[in-house]
């Protein structure tokens, strides 16, 4: 079981805002980085640190934290940010760990 | 263009073993510590093994301590895991992915586009 609780599926209507949440004791230690994950294709980083966006990734993308529990925040969600999301963090033995994924769908 | 590779996936009995590698383009790949990540068909991400940039320091999940080794070779710019024992719950897409890290965070950021591997008789 993982040591990473995301909620397996959200869903947000279209230009609205979603937050996706991660909840682990790591969290109070470590930033999340989480990671989108469309069908058939490879995950790809888009929040990691305190709040950080790899180069190309939309600005409608943002992270937070606040005590055990990771958030990444969607503003404005667009039809093509339909996807899985995983959080990934550190285990009780510094090890990375990926929380079970959250299915977001855009209606 | 940074860019990862992964190769040598397919079939393979249970028992069998089998031998991914990961071809590192685009970056100092002897800069970085590099891992292995799976995902089971329709399942989640699984972290299996990192290795450091100079392989001093080597880390396994518990699910595959014992049966599979991580190794690299700085000077072919190359990632490569070893997998003896395969089960069916090895069954996976194998990523690599190039870890980074920062203050009280990593991330793994290029990600390889993955192989299969299918441990089935």
């Amino acid at each position: 079981s993982s040591e990473l609780t995301q909620d397996p599926a959200v869903s947000v209507a279209l230009g609205q805002t979603v937050r996706i949440t991660c909840q682990g004791d790591s969290l109070r230690s470590y930033y999340a980085s989480w990671y989108q994950q469309k069908p058939g294709q490879a995950p790809v980083l888009v929040i990691y640190g305190k709040n950080n966006r790899p180069s190309g990734i939309p600005d409608r993308f943002s992270g937070s934290s606040s005590g055990n529990t990771a958030s990444l925040t969607i503003t404005g969600a667009q039809a093509e940010d339909e996807a899985d999301y995983y959080c990934n963090s550190r285990d009780s033995s510094g090890n990375p760990v990926f929380g079970g994924g959250t299915k977001l769908t855009v209606l | 263009e940074v860019q990862l590779v992964e190769s040598g996936g397919g079939l393979v009995k249970p028992g069998g073993s089998l031998r991914l590698s990961c071809a590192a383009s685009g970056f100092t790949f002897s800069s970085y510590s590099m891992n292995w990540v799976r995902q089971a068909p329709g399942k989640g991400l699984e972290w299996v093994s990192s290795i450091s940039s100079s392989s001093s320091y080597i880390y396994y999940a518990d699910s595959v301590k014992g049966r599979f080794t991580i190794s690299r070779d700085n000077a072919k710019n190359s990632l490569y895991l070893q997998m003896n024992s395969l089960r069916a719950e090895d069954t996976a897409v194998y990523y690599c992915a190039r870890d980074s890290s920062g203050w009280q965070a990593n991330w793994f950021d290029p990600w390889g586009q993955g192989t299969l591997v299918t441990v089935s008789s």
